[in-house]
């Protein structure tokens, strides 16, 4: 099973910032087979990015991701207020799927 | 535009049954692989099953193997999820998920409590 580790646990920022999110995988994900999502309270989780890099529709371009192997980056260019929230990576490269634990976006 | 409705949570007693339905539509349901993924309270994401799209295979998390099952209808543009013998661990809302080749859209999800 690949474990996915992410960090920090929290992050606190303030609007117009940059996010760095990171995600590291306890043995290399498959075919860069690495999502990104995020997840507000109350709510399912919405995917962000896929395939390590690509922006899922209708996300905006201030949210990019990339890495690959073990190590995996999401990054917030330019923090909206809607941006605040839970933010889980992902791998479906292979079985079992795995989550990281998650990090929190607060606002400083 | 993808939908996914899940249905069938509730509370149930420790050793209780209860099955899980996920309602599709807006994409092509039959060609895809389908998931289950939890969340128990204010915690984080569970994988719990995942189901191919022909249902030849297909894969549990070692915390529920034995006790949950997958299955799909495609001709109804369905999936279920079977759950027995159930925990006060297995206490989540539970997610229908489709996969990234779809947009990796949720549904909203269905609270199971398990308590007695």
């Amino acid at each position: 099973e690949i474990v996915l580790t992410q960090s920090p646990g929290t992050l606190s920022l303030s609007p117009g910032e940059r996010a760095t999110l990171y995600c590291r995988a306890s043995q290399s994900v498959s075919s860069s087979y690495l999502a990104w999502y995020q997840q507000k309270p109350g709510q399912a989780p919405r995917l962000l990015i896929y395939g390590a890099s690509s922006r899922a529709t209708g996300i905006p371009d201030r949210f990019s991701g990339s890495g690959s192997g073990t190590d995996f980056t999401l990054t917030i260019s330019r923090l909206e207020p809607e941006d605040f929230a839970i933010y889980y990576c992902q791998q479906y490269g292979s079985s079992p799927i795995t989550f990281g634990q998650g990090t929190r976006l607060e606002i400083k | 535009e993808v939908q996914l409705v899940e249905s069938g949570g509730g509370l149930v007693k420790p050793g209780g049954s209860l099955r899980l339905s996920c309602a599709a539509s807006g994409f092509t349901f039959r060609s895809y692989s389908m998931n289950w993924v939890r969340q128990a309270p204010g915690k984080g994401l569970e994988w719990v099953s995942s189901i191919s799209s022909s249902s030849r295979y297909i894969y549990y998390a070692d915390s529920v193997k034995g006790r949950l099952t997958i299955s799909r209808d495609n001709a109804n543009n369905s999936l279920y999820l079977q759950m027995h013998s159930l925990r006060a661990e297995d206490t989540a809302v539970y997610y229908c998920a489709s996969p990234v080749a779809v947009g990796g859209f949720w549904g909203q999800g269905t609270l199971v409590t398990v308590s007695s």
